[in-house]
C-alpha cells in the first residue's frame, strides 16, 4: 500500500533554531506538495515541484522557510530561523500529472509534522 | 487568486440523515477536490471533480462549473463518517497548487 511518507511526525523546538522536515513521495510521482495547516488560516499551499523542479513557493516566507527535492524520493522544507508563528502541522503530498491532466491529478497526503516552536 | 466558501462551518447530523455540504469559488478552475480530515489529522482525498458527478459508496459530489459550485452529499449518514470535510480547487493552467475551504465541521451523532 504505498502512501507518503513524512518525519519526524512531531517536532518541539526553541525560536530560532533550524527545522527540517522530510517528505517521501510515492514511489513514480512527479509533483510535491507543501502545504501548512494552522487553526487560524485553514490549508494553505507553500510551494511545489514538478519533476524535481520548482514550480511555485510563492506561499512561502522567503527569508526564512526554503524548499528543496535532493532527488526524486525525498523533498525537504527548512525553516531557519524558526518563530513562534511557525507553528502549524506541515503536510506533504504528491501525484502523478501527466501532460494531458495537468490540473487533475489525485494528491496523496503524508500524515503531516506537527511543528511547535517555543 | 480564488476565493473558496464553503457552508455550512459546522454541521451536527442524527445517524441517518442525508447531509449536503456546499462550495463556490470565484475564478474558473481546472479541478475541484474534496478531502477528509480525520480528528487524528490525517487528510484523505475524496474525489476530484472538473465535470459532473462522482459517486463512491454513500458519497456523492456534483459540480457546476457554469455556477462556480459544488456540492459533497453523504446518503445514510453514520458517526464514522464524522470529520472535517475540505472542498479544495486547481485554478486553470496546472500551475497551480490547491486553493482551500475552511472546511466544514461535520458530526454525525448515534
Amino acid at each position: 500500500d504505498a502512501r507518503v511518507t513524512q518525519t519526524p511526525r512531531h517536532k518541539v523546538t526553541e525560536m530560532g533554531q533550524e527545522v527540517t522536515m522530510r517528505c517521501q513521495p510515492i514511489l513514480g510521482h512527479n509533483t510535491v506538495f507543501w502545504y501548512r495547516q494552522t487553526m487560524m488560516q485553514g490549508l494553505e499551499l507553500l510551494a511545489y515541484f514538478r519533476n524535481r523542479a520548482p514550480l511555485d513557493d510563492s506561499g512561502m516566507p522567503k527569508d526564512r522557510f526554503s524548499a528543496e527535492m535532493p532527488d526524486a524520493t525525498l523533498a525537504t522544507l527548512k525553516i531557519q530561523p524558526s518563530e513562534p508563528r511557525d507553528s502549524a502541522v506541515y503536510f506533504c503530498a504528491s501525484g502523478l500529472v501527466s501532460k494531458h491532466d495537468r490540473g487533475r491529478e489525485t494528491q496523496y497526503f503524508g500524515p503531516g509534522t506537527r511543528l511547535l516552536v517555543l | 487568486k480564488n476565493e473558496v466558501e464553503q457552508s455550512p462551518q459546522n454541521l451536527t447530523a442524527q445517524e441517518g440523515e442525508f447531509i449536503t455540504i456546499n462550495c463556490s469559488y470565484s475564478v474558473g478552475i481546472s479541478a475541484l477536490h474534496w478531502l477528509q480530515q480525520h480528528p487524528g489529522g490525517g487528510i484523505v482525498s475524496l474525489f476530484m471533480l472538473s465535470s459532473g458527478k462522482k459517486k463512491h459508496g454513500r458519497l456523492i459530489a456534483t459540480i457546476n462549473i457554469q455556477e462556480k459550485h459544488s456540492s459533497l452529499h453523504i446518503t445514510a449518514s453514520h458517526p464514522r463518517d464524522s470529520a472535517v470535510y475540505i472542498c479544495a480547487v486547481r485554478s486553470g493552467g496546472g500551475a497551480d497548487g490547491l486553493t482551500f475551504g475552511k472546511g466544514t465541521h461535520l458530526i454525525i451523532q448515534p
